[in-house]
């Protein structure tokens, strides 16, 4: 499995300003992964970060909103950027790690957002 | 979408075993079953997964029907500590330098663990 830290564990910011979460692995990893998950819902994929090339978003999720860097095997960041209300939400990094002969993914604490 | 149905919550008596159902009817043959739980405020935590065999480890027991079509998560003694939200995904799981497939979380069970 893999260990991952997450800075901060939470922050609450007002509306139109940004914040960078940072995510850090114990270990190399190929592929990691960014979660939202509102307030009372389950977990909603952001994107997808490989190392040494661009994230690959999901549908409804923009890099002009949600810019990530991945510039190295072991750390990763999200930026929320002019934030509103309604990003307030748990941010996760999750990662890929070997689990026996296959690979699995693994998750982070997460960051506590309250944007006011 | 999520592929896979599940109650939205279960009770079940401390020290007794915790049977927790998921519906995949669509499943394809290279899909697996994964189950993760979700702790109140924590992270997801990886269980345990499965193709067509039933597999243990020292967590839970995953059972699957000969179909496929559905599968059960085991906790074969609850404590107060299983109490959480359990998600049951199907994807293809990533073998060596592959593309991995992508987890997608339904809406899951809440076990509530009573004492």
């Amino acid at each position: 499995s893999a260990v991952i830290s997450q800075k901060p564990s939470r922050d609450i910011c007002q509306r139109g300003t940004s914040l960078t979460i940072q995510c850090q692995v114990d270990s190399q990893v190929t592929m990691m992964f960014w979660y939202r998950q509102q307030p009372g819902q389950s977990l909603t994929l952001i994107a997808t970060a490989n190392q040494g090339s661009e994230a690959t978003y999901e549908s409804g999720f923009v890099i002009d909103k949600f810019p990530i860097s991945r510039p190295n095997l072991t750390f990763s960041t999200l930026t929320v950027s002019n934030m509103s209300p309604e990003d307030s939400s748990i941010y996760l990094c999750s990662v890929e790690a070997r689990q026996g002969i296959s690979y699995e993914q693994y998750f982070g604490p997460g960051t506590r957002l309250t944007v006011t | 979408d999520a592929k896979t149905t599940q109650p939205p919550s279960m009770d079940c008596a401390e020290g007794r075993a915790a049977n927790l159902p998921c519906n995949h009817s669509t499943i394809s043959g290279n899909e697996y079953v994964y189950w993760y739980r979700q702790i109140h405020s924590q992270g997801p935590q990886y269980i345990i997964h499965g193709l067509k065999n039933n597999e243990t480890n020292e967590m839970a027991s995953l059972i699957i029907t000969e179909d496929r079509k559905s599968s059960t998560l085991i906790l074969p003694h609850a404590t107060l500590r299983d109490t959480a939200v359990y998600y049951c995904i199907v994807r293809v799981p990533r073998w060596g330098s592959g593309n991995t497939g992508k987890l997608i979380f339904g809406q899951g069970t809440t076990l509530q663990v009573k004492p």
